[in-house]
């Protein structure tokens, strides 16, 4: 089984700064089975790049992906007020199950 | 577009049943795989169980094995989760979700429904 880490618990930024978000995995996880969510208090996840860096559909540029093996990390640059929330890296590999990190809260500071 | 509509959650006794359902509209079901992911109150979210677009291939997570069934209709474009032996860490937001099986990032999910164990 996949354990997927996600660091830092908590990160506490001011709109326009830029964001750094990592996803460390236990085994190695293939670049095309990795996928980020953002996920807003009350709504169900959104999401946000898969196969570790393409951006999903309506996903602004600001958002980015990258990484491989077992360290992945998702990058905003000029955080907007929207983007403050809780955002998820999961892995969806040949195997189950398809395990999920703990979470990473972007608050604003 | 594309809707996904969970229903069936509620408040049930330990050691009770529930049937969770999942209606698509917007999409292809039979192309999706379709899995139920849920969330504990103020928790992370927790991967449960997987069908394959056919139903053919199941897979579930321990903590819900020998306990929950996860079945699919596509005649009715329906997805089901049967839940049994119901315990207390049970109580969550249930989500669906599909994944377009070419991929590229088609990915839906529904917007939960709340079951609650509890006496």
């Amino acid at each position: 089984e996949i354990v997927l880490a996600q660091s830092p618990g908590t990160l506490s930024l001011s709109p326009g700064e830029r964001a750094t978000l990592s996803c460390r995995a236990s085994q190695s996880v293939s670049t095309s089975y990795l996928a980020w969510y953002q996920q807003k208090p009350g709504q169900a996840p959104r999401l946000l790049m898969y196969g570790a860096y393409n951006r999903a559909t309506g996903i602004p540029d600001r958002f980015s992906g990258s990484g491989s093996g077992t360290d992945f990390t998702l990058t905003i640059t000029r955080l907007e007020p929207e983007d403050f929330a809780v955002y998820y890296c999961q892995q969806y590999g040949r195997s189950p199950p398809y395990s999920f990190g703990q979470g990473t809260k972007l608050e604003i500071k | 577009q594309v809707q996904l509509v969970e229903s069936g959650g509620g408040l049930v006794k330990p050691g009770g049943s529930l049937r969770l359902s999942c209606a698509a509209s917007g999409l292809t079901f039979r192309d999706y795989y379709m899995s139920w992911i849920r969330q504990a109150p103020g928790k992370g979210l927790e991967w449960i169980s997987h069908i394959s677009n056919s139903g053919s291939t199941k897979y579930y997570a321990d903590s819900v094995k020998g306990r929950f069934t996860i079945s699919r209709d596509n005649a009715k474009r329906s997805l089901y989760l049967e839940m049994s032996t119901l315990r207390a860490e049970d109580t969550a937001v249930y989500y669906c979700r599909g994944d377009y099986v070419f991929g590229g990032g088609q990915v839906y999910w529904g917007q939960g429904t709340l079951v609650t164990v509890s006496s």
